[in-house]
């Protein structure tokens, strides 16, 4: 069974940093892209960032780039978001998605929560 | 990025079909065979019901369908059903390593 377990979300200040880490259980890791899509509490859903297999191919929304770094690690099946100048408009739920290919979603976790609020 | 559109609602009735439409462009949903549709039932994760514009996923009712029209992808639901009621999204591939959501069609059964 599929289990991506999401973590590191929680209450930040502006301008501030935070690392969400996803683990990924039930599927070999290593031969799937993965992505991090938010969700705004009331708000539709927005891609985020997308890495391949190898990481040779990463891909980022423009209303996150030069801001957020996607990366994964995988002898350790985790994949990572790094979220630096946080801004009050990336508060959402942030969910952690494996890819059917690089272009869509199968599997889905539940999602952390990250509040960005002074 | 360009932005994907759907309508904000859409209704119907028990055993009915409904069609939900994603408008995007040239350079998104008109180039590439890579829409995907998402149903999300109120405080749960999205599902996969169509991907590459419209293979359906083992598992996913053949109630479910998709096809695709220019620069319109759409979904249709037949003989609707009540667990059917949810929020709808299209994705689709938009050149690069870029992907992008539409803002959704809530489903009401009526």
């Amino acid at each position: 069974e599929v289990q991506l377990v999401e973590s590191g979300g929680g209450l930040v200040q502006p301008g501030r940093s935070l690392r969400l880490s996803c683990a990924a259980s039930g599927f070999t890791f290593d031969g799937y892209a993965m992505h991090w899509v938010r969700q705004a509490p009331g708000k539709g859903l927005e891609w985020v960032s997308g890495i391949s297999w190898n990481s040779g191919t990463i891909g980022y929304a423009d209303s996150v780039k030069g801001r957020f770094t996607i990366s994964r690690d995988n002898a350790k099946n985790s994949l990572y978001l790094q979220m630096n100048g946080l801004r009050p408009e990336d508060t959402a739920l942030y969910y952690c998605v494996k890819g059917n290919n690089y272009y869509d979603f199968d599997y889905w976790g539940q999602g952390t929560l990250v509040t960005v609020s002074s | 990025q360009s932005a994907l559109t759907e309508p904000a609602s859409v209704s119907g009735s028990p055993g009915q079909s409904i069609t939900i439409s994603c408008t995007g462009t040239s350079s998104d949903v008109g180039s590439y065979n890579l829409v995907s549709w998402y149903q999300q039932h109120p405080g749960q994760a999205p599902k996969l019901m169509i991907y590459e514009d419209i293979n359906r996923p083992s598992g996913v009712s053949n109630r479910f369908s998709g096809s695709k029209s220019g620069n319109t992808a759409s979904l249709t639901i037949s003989g609707l059903q009540a667990e059917d009621e949810a929020d709808y999204y299209c994705s689709s591939y938009a050149g690069g390593t870029t992907l992008m959501f539409v803002g959704g069609t809530k489903l009401t059964v009526l």
